[in-house]
């Protein structure tokens, strides 16, 4: 049973290019959820998505940044223009679904932007 | 808010050394509580979780109970391996499913 898939595992962006981080979650999971870390500092959390839905996007900026879990395929993170401040490790989480059901962890996709 | 304070590191500990990292937390409500271990290079492994005050966690030998009275919930491993050297994080999850992580505590086992 695989589990949660990341694509890029790295990322290397110039600032002002976009950035699309890929997340598919682990078999029979419906519930995703998208954090972010940057150096020296623990997850935060950006968005919470079913599928065809955003159930919670607390955590996204409110520019350059979405985030979609379409019916079919991977969730997608978004970053348009980005800038020297994205740089960060962005993890990917699924659940089954269901209040505190364990969440499980992709290896992120670090990304850099010179 | 809710919010999860862990004790700075690193921890450097010889081989078989007793380990505690303290985790400390604010939230409303009935949370539940959670330590994951990153190894480098690697994204995030749920290590244990309690889910009601007095649960205690216990996995690979760590254990942590869920203390209501002090807010706290301290992982803890009687004797610690140079493979336990790792990231670890604290985290609740206080409603809406959206984990809420500590800084991570940096832990060192040196022979």
């Amino acid at each position: 049973n695989a589990g949660v898939m990341q694509n890029p595992r790295h990322l290397v962006r110039r600032r002002g290019q976009e950035a699309r981080l890929r997340c598919s979650p682990m078999k029979g999971h419906s519930h995703v959820y998208w954090y972010r870390q940057l150096p020296e500092e623990g997850l935060k959390f950006m968005v919470y998505l079913q599928k065809e839905n955003i159930i919670d996007e607390s955590g996204m900026p409110k520019e350059r940044f979405s985030a979609e879990f379409p019916k079919e395929g991977p969730s997608i993170l978004r970053i348009q223009q980005v800038v020297r401040g994205d740089s960060a490790a962005y993890f990917c989480a699924s659940s089954p679904g269901g209040r505190a059901d364990t969440q499980y962890f992709g290896p992120g996709t670090r990304l850099t932007v010179l | 808010g809710n919010s999860v304070t862990q004790m700075e590191g690193p921890v450097t500990l010889s081989e078989e050394a007793f380990l505690t990292i303290n985790c400390t937390y604010t939230a409303t409500g009935y949370p539940s509580l959670f330590w994951y271990v990153q190894y480098p290079g690697e994204g995030l492994q749920l290590l244990l979780k309690a889910t009601k005050a007095d649960d205690k966690g216990s996995n690979k030998g760590f254990e942590a109970t869920y203390r209501k009275e002090t807010t706290s919930f301290h992982l803890e491993k009687g004797s610690v391996q140079v493979s336990d050297s790792a990231v670890y994080f604290c985290a609740l999850e206080g409603g809406g499913n959206k984990l809420t992580f500590g800084t991570g505590t940096q832990l060192k086992v040196e022979l």
